[in-house]
């Protein structure tokens, strides 16, 4: 399995602009969450789905944070407008039924200038 | 929240166990105990977890408590490719029940 795949793997844009990022979990996995890493606040969880549907999305930080999961096999965070504070590695992970845990993607590395 | 506290930071000599402590002295009866790393810029890895009993894998072996408030994560022969920040969770496994990491433990190992 080619585990969890994220893209892009870097994304460097202007404030103002969309962004989305593309997570695709590993099959199979029913459980997906997105994370946003910064060295001020750490791992921090966003959203987490489960069998596509969004079961808590209370850590996405505001309005401009939305996030979707139309198929079991694709999901996607997207910023509109972003900001410079949205600067940070946003990762996706996985997560099958019961309890081994999560799997992670690479992550993209979001600077927003 | 995470539930959990681990020291800052760790030194170990390359080929020496590394022992990795956390505290969960709230941790609750059906909560499980879990450990990830993260090596540089990577994606945290999944390491092990338990629930009261000690586990052990091809990565490491996890020690608790008998009274469950804290636990150890054993590397027994530390290379330089386990220089990574380790994370220690406490969940309830099940549908809607998060990982919520910590700010964990940055493990140097030595030459």
């Amino acid at each position: 399995d080619a585990g969890v795949i994220q893209s892009p793997r870097h994304e460097v844009t202007e404030m103002g602009q969309e962004v989305t990022l593309r997570c695709k979990p590993i099959s199979g996995h029913n459980s997906l969450f997105w994370y946003r890493q910064t060295m001020m606040r750490g791992l921090e969880l966003l959203i987490y789905f489960n069998n596509n549907v969004p079961i808590d999305d209370s850590g996405m930080p505001e309005d401009r944070f939305s996030a979707k999961m139309p198929n079991a096999s694709f999901s996607t965070l997207k910023i509109q407008p972003s900001e410079p504070r949205d600067s940070a590695v946003y990762f996706c992970a996985s997560s099958p039924t019961g309890g081994r845990g999560l799997f992670f993607g690479s992550g993209t590395q979001l600077s927003v200038l | 929240d995470a539930k959990t506290t681990q020291p800052p930071s760790m030194d170990c000599a390359e080929g020496r166990a590394a022992n990795l402590p956390c505290n969960h002295s709230t941790i609750s009866g059906n909560e499980y105990v879990y450990w990830y790393r993260q090596i540089h810029s990577q994606g945290p890895q999944y390491i092990i977890h338990g629930l009261k009993n000690n586990e052990t894998n091809e990565m490491a072996s996890l020690i608790i408590t008998e009274d469950r408030k804290s636990s150890t994560l054993i590397l027994p022969h530390a290379t330089l490719r386990d220089t990574a920040v380790y994370y220690c969770i406490v969940r309830v496994v099940g549908v809607g029940n998060q990982f919520y990491f910590g700010t964990g433990t940055s493990l140097t190992v030595i030459p």
